[in-house]
């Protein structure tokens, strides 16, 4: 168990939809990291929150935002859902205290997410 | 732009022979780079990682080398055995954000 928590664990919803996903970082850690997996693209870097601002942003569409809570806790929000968002979809942390030396990131659950 | 590229996608030996997967990045703000071992349907495990002032690291059975010169870091495992098959990813950290840029992952498997 990494400490990283991620509801729900899996989720089943229609295309035009909005889902919301959940993650509790490990206690301490004040950066959040959303990630995506699909079958074919490996893991794809979305978003990195710290301490509540937005540090750094990746191949992030438009319907899709983040953010994070004065608890640390974030959100990600995904909006017109299309098939192709299917995939899991993880959530990660680290201090974010040490970055210029390499910071561990620790992986949550993930969250299963299939578009029909 | 930041990238990662991994070799084999795909690599299967006999148990208690090694296996080798190496990666190549491209940002050269990169200095952290971890290797992460996932089962089927599970998270991403960090398995080891090594940091840009350091040239090689050992845990047991698994081991890393980075060559910045080149921007090449390698895994190597020694001894294979069954449980370690799983799909390895290497990934690069940008050192002003923190951001992990994977590889597109190694499916390793290992006979018994």
């Amino acid at each position: 168990d990494s400490g990283v928590t991620q509801t729900p664990k899996h989720l089943i919803t229609a295309t035009g939809q909005r889902v919301t996903l959940r993650c509790s970082p490990r206690s301490g850690d004040l950066s959040v990291y959303w990630y995506q997996q699909s079958l074919d693209q490996g893991l794809q870097f979305l978003i990195q929150y710290y301490n509540g601002e937005e540090r750094a942003k990746g191949n992030i569409l438009e319907r899709f935002s983040a953010q994070q809570f004065p608890d640390l806790h974030s959100e990600l929000n995904l909006s017109s859902l299309e098939l192709g968002d299917s995939a899991l979809y993880f959530c990660a942390s680290s201090s974010g205290t040490r970055v210029g030396l390499g910071e561990t990131q620790y992986f949550g659950p993930g969250t299963r997410l299939l578009v029909l | 732009g930041e990238n990662v590229e991994q070799h084999p996608s795909t690599l299967s030996v006999q148990e208690g022979d090694s296996a080798v997967i190496k990666c190549t990045y491209s940002d050269s703000a990169s200095n952290y780079f971890p290797w992460y071992k996932q089962e089927l349907g599970k998270r991403p495990q960090l398995i080891i990682d090594i940091r840009s002032n350091v040239g090689e690291k050992k845990d047991q059975r698994i081991a890393v080398t980075l060559n910045k010169t080149a921007k090449h870091f390698s895994l190597h495992i020694t001894e294979t055995q069954p449980e370690d098959s799983a799909v390895y990813f290497c990934a690069a950290s940008n050192s002003n954000t923190g951001k992990l840029i994977f590889g597109q992952g190694t499916t390793l498997q290992v006979k018994p």
